[in-house]
């Protein structure tokens, strides 16, 4: 079974067209939860840190949400520029803090 | 301030040949994890690098081997290639002393096996 389970695997969404993808993990505890994109062609380029349910990072377009079981990135009016992978990743508490990874979300935003 | 640096980018290897890969950390950056990347499996943990020292390892055969340099570049070496090594090879550099999930990937090394 995966520790980090990504949802959808790929979503086209047309531009200003607001959604949310979903990481759903099932560590005991957790350490942190991030999120990364990766544009092809391109290693992953990190975006933010969760720590503890509750918490609520923003960026331009992108808000990522955390509760004990899962974490939304909620893209607001998407921009093509915005078409990328968005990957996730837990690090689990009381173990090695090496994060597992999502297989994550292609993001396709038509103009 | 230069970002994490691989080298080659691009490769093709035959089944049985051996290859190494070139990592240049963030300057400052002690730890150096590599990572292998496939559309079926995702990301993928092949070790970690702290101070020349392996501090984890991820579940790879041992024909995936690594080492760490002094200046904290790293290299990690494939022996015996097999079709289902061809993947694009990340490797990620962090400060390294608190252990944290933020990571500062490459543009990674494509190989393809023949």
């Amino acid at each position: 079974e995966d520790q980090v389970t990504q949802s959808p695997e790929a979503l086209r969404l047309q531009e200003g067209e607001s959604s949310s993808l979903n990481c759903s993990y099932t560590v005991s505890g957790l350490r942190g939860l991030f999120w990364y994109r990766q544009d092809p062609g391109k290693g992953p380029e990190f975006l933010f840190t969760l720590y503890s349910a509750g918490e609520e990072k923003e960026k331009e377009r992108l808000k990522a949400t955390l509760t004990k079981k899962e974490s939304f990135l909620h893209i607001t009016a998407p921009k093509p520029e915005d078409s990328a992978t968005y990957l996730c990743a837990v690090q689990e508490s009381g173990g090695s803090y090496i994060p597992t990874f999502g297989r994550g979300t292609s993001l396709i935003v038509h103009p | 301030k230069a970002g994490v640096t691989q080298t080659p980018r691009y490769l093709i290897k035959t089944r049985g040949q051996q290859v190494t890969l070139s990592c240049s950390p963030i300057s400052g950056h002690r730890s150096v994890s590599w990572y292998q990347q496939t559309p079926g499996q995702g990301l993928q943990f092949l070790f970690e690098y702290f101070s020349e020292t392996q501090r984890n390892k991820g579940n790879f055969p041992g024909r995936f081997s690594g080492r760490q340099f002094s200046n904290s570049r790293s290299e990690m070496n494939v022996s015996t290639l097999e079709l289902g090594d061809s993947a694009l090879y990340l490797c990620a550099s962090s400060p390294g002393t608190g252990g944290t999930g933020e990571l500062f990937f490459g543009e990674g090394s494509r190989l393809t096996v023949l």
